[in-house]
């Protein structure tokens, strides 16, 4: 069984731009939430997605944003990128909402701002 | 306030050694708690997940221990291996917070030879 899948593995934009970034879940997880990890912050809830709708928000600007597709596969945005969005982006599947589903992350994306 | 906080920051032990590392919750309400480990460059990977009801739970020489009513769990590495140089994440999910997961900071720990 494949694990959850990210792309790209990494990836260097420039201050103003956007970016977007995919997760493709365990096949049969319906719920895909993102993670941001920095050396100050550690891990950072950014959004939970189950069945192609947002449940839930962490503390982050407008400027993060993202949806689920009907085959579970998610995609974050960025837009209006700032150096300090440089990070490690994380994205965990997990067959069910909370509880004690275990969730399962992905290698993540490393993203670099210049 | 839901937080969660580690100790300590970083270890360097020596390989066969044993080791313990803390973690303090306020999250609640409370529904359960989970360690990671997570190499460098790597996603995390979990190791156990312990509810309200559970208060110790092994996986191979990891050992976590809760005590709910405190809010502390442990996690103690037994005989440690080179290949447990990582970073030890504590997580704690809220009862009504769906696939919300609030992270500590983490333990970096190193074992040397």
């Amino acid at each position: 069984k494949a694990g959850v899948t990210q792309t790209p593995r990494y990836l260097i934009k420039t201050r103003g731009q956007q970016v977007t970034l995919s997760c493709s879940p365990i096949s049969g997880h319906r719920s895909v939430s993102w993670y941001q990890q920095t050396p100050g912050q550690g891990l950072q809830f950014l959004f939970e997605y189950f069945s192609e709708t947002q449940r839930n928000k962490g503390n982050f600007p407008g400027r993060f944003s993202g949806r689920q597709f009907s085959n579970s596969r998610s995609e974050m945005n960025v837009s209006t990128l700032e150096l300090g969005d440089s990070a490690l982006y994380l994205c965990a599947s997990s067959s069910l909402r909370g509880g004690n589903t275990e969730a399962f992350f992905g290698q993540g994306t490393r993203l670099t701002v210049v | 306030k839901n937080q969660v906080e580690q100790s300590p920051q970083s270890l360097i032990i020596l390989e066969g050694k044993n080791c313990t590392l803390q973690c303090n919750y306020t999250v609640s309400p409370f529904s359960n708690l989970r360690w990671y480990k997570q190499d460098t460059g790597r996603g995390p990977v979990s190791l156990t997940i312990m509810t309200f009801s559970e208060n110790t739970k092994s996986n191979g020489r990891y050992t976590a221990t809760l005590d709910a009513d405190t809010k502390q769990s442990s996690l103690h590495i037994t005989a440690s291996q080179l290949s447990d140089s990582a970073s030890y994440i504590c997580v704690v999910s809220a009862y009504n917070q769906g696939g919300k997961l609030i992270f500590g900071q983490g333990t970096e720990l190193s074992v040397k030879p």
